[in-house]
């Protein structure tokens, strides 16, 4: 089957940098990828969707100056967060499909803000 | 985006028994899916069913899809002690282009 892969898996940062993580599809291409964030204990909440060669779609209350998305190719697509605090650690997971009842998802990417 | 609700949000059991978990959503949907999520894990593709699909069977799974009341059932017969995990339902609304996830319900099966 079609594999996502993000990387890195954890990251811990001190407040105030920024983190990239990437999202790669190994096998297909994806015009589209989501990324979602999720709290311990709760739901994955969709924070973006990343279209390739033009501008992410954010969901109400995601600063898009605070996460940065840039769907560079086919295969990948980056969620930088800027300027990182402890509110930002959390679980980002992001997903890639020819179709969106057909989602991949990635394994997640752990970030711990001290 | 407004999630569905699961409920229970947690269950636990015995092993060999089933497991019931319901989902209910709020807007017209193309189809609804069923994801596991083992801990700090990535999530798994259990069963997609159509919004024309009242239910559907796959291995020890059934999903049964009721449009009239916006809800949706995951049936998970002979539980085993692999089988815990969390469990989201997933609809995919029409004009939306976007998956919205339910709470989930996290499933404990006791040895």
């Amino acid at each position: 089957g079609a594999v996502v892969s993000q990387h890195p898996s954890w990251v811990i940062c001190k407040s105030g940098t920024s983190v990239k993580i990437e999202c790669r599809s190994l096998d297909f291409q994806a015009t589209t990828m989501f990324w979602y964030r999720q709290f311990p204990k709760q739901s994955l909440m969709l924070m973006a969707t990343s279209n390739e060669g033009s501008k992410a779609t954010y969901e109400q209350g995601v600063e898009k100056d605070k996460f940065l998305i840039n769907h560079a190719s086919l295969t990948l697509s980056t969620l930088t967060v800027t300027s990182a605090h402890p509110e930002d650690s959390s679980f980002y997971i992001c997903s890639a499909g020819t179709r969106i009842e057909t989602q991949y998802f990635g394994p997640g990417t752990r970030l711990l803000v001290l | 985006s407004q999630q569905g609700e699961e409920d229970p949000q947690a269950l636990s059991i015995q092993e060999g028994e089933n497991a019931t978990m319901n989902c209910s959503y709020k807007t017209s949907i193309n189809n609804l899916q069923w994801y596991r999520q083992n801990s700090g894990r990535g999530l798994v593709h259990l069963i997609l069913i159509r919004s024309n699909e009242r239910e559907k069977h796959s291995g020890r799974l059934r999903v049964t899809l009721d449009t009239s009341k916006k809800s949706s059932s995951l049936l998970i017969t002979a539980s085993r002690a692999a089988d815990t995990a969390s469990y989201f339902c997933a609809t995919d609304s029409q004009g939306a282009q976007k998956l919205v996830f339910g709470q989930g319900t996290r499933l404990t099966i006791n040895p």
